[in-house]
């Protein structure tokens, strides 16, 4: 069966300090995997997608960014972290046809002070 | 793109009591799906409806397809409190997968 990691779980930073969140599927060769952000009671706001290895797609302009070295591992990153940066950020994947919906991870709340 | 207005925002409701909320969109989808978040997790995938017309039922919980492909409802019967969370509709078409804003639950014992 298929399974999505993510980590990790709770993350306090200082503004100005890089941010490194990993997500891995496994289970299922190339998934689109995707990066969500929702902000406290909110909802879901798409950040990034990606289709296959290397390949990424941003929906916002901000000040992160994502990677995908392999084909079952999505990055989210940051060089300089900024207060508004804080969220709950949700790793998901699907498989090529949207028809069976995401997968969500169980989420990495990050506190930026 | 494509936007979906959830209804209600929240709602606040005694134990026992039904539950309906619903989707609405100015575009068809071709999928509609119901996710549940509880507090500090990822939604979780509920209800998917596949068909226009379609009505799915899974426990406590039914969901319908609407007939012009533009809407969706889900209903929760004698609700528990366990059913608190936010409730997410989603509509997917062409590869394009669009949230509603969510209604979030909250069930007095």
């Amino acid at each position: 069966s298929q399974t999505i990691h993510q980590w990790p779980a709770t993350l306090v930073q200082p503004v100005g300090s890089p941010l490194s969140l990993e997500c891995t599927v496994e289970g299922t060769s190339n998934p689109n995997l995707y990066w969500y952000r929702q902000a406290a009671g909110r909802g879901l706001q798409l950040l990034f997608y990606s289709v296959g290895i290397g390949q990424i797609s941003s929906e916002v302009p901000q000040n992160l960014s994502a990677s995908r070295p392999q084909d079952r591992q999505f990055i989210l990153s940051s060089k300089k972290l900024l207060l508004s940066d804080s969220g709950f950020y949700l790793c998901a994947w699907s498989r090529g046809v949207l028809n069976y919906g995401y997968t969500f991870g169980s989420g990495t709340r990050l506190t930026v002070v | 793109g494509q936007q979906l207005n959830q209804s209600p925002q929240s709602m606040f409701i005694q134990e026992g009591e039904d539950v309906s909320m619903n989707c609405t969109s100015s575009s068809i989808f071709n999928t509609w799906l119901w996710y549940k978040q509880d507090p500090g997790e990822g939604p979780v995938l509920l209800i998917a409806l596949y068909k226009a017309g379609e009505l799915t039922s899974n426990g406590r919980l039914t969901a319908q397809f609407g007939i012009t492909r533009k809407d969706s409802f889900l209903n929760i019967s004698a609700s528990i409190p366990s059913d608190v969370g936010i409730y997410f509709c989603a509509g997917s078409i062409n590869n394009d997968m669009r949230f509603g804003a969510g209604t979030r639950l909250t069930v007095k014992p």
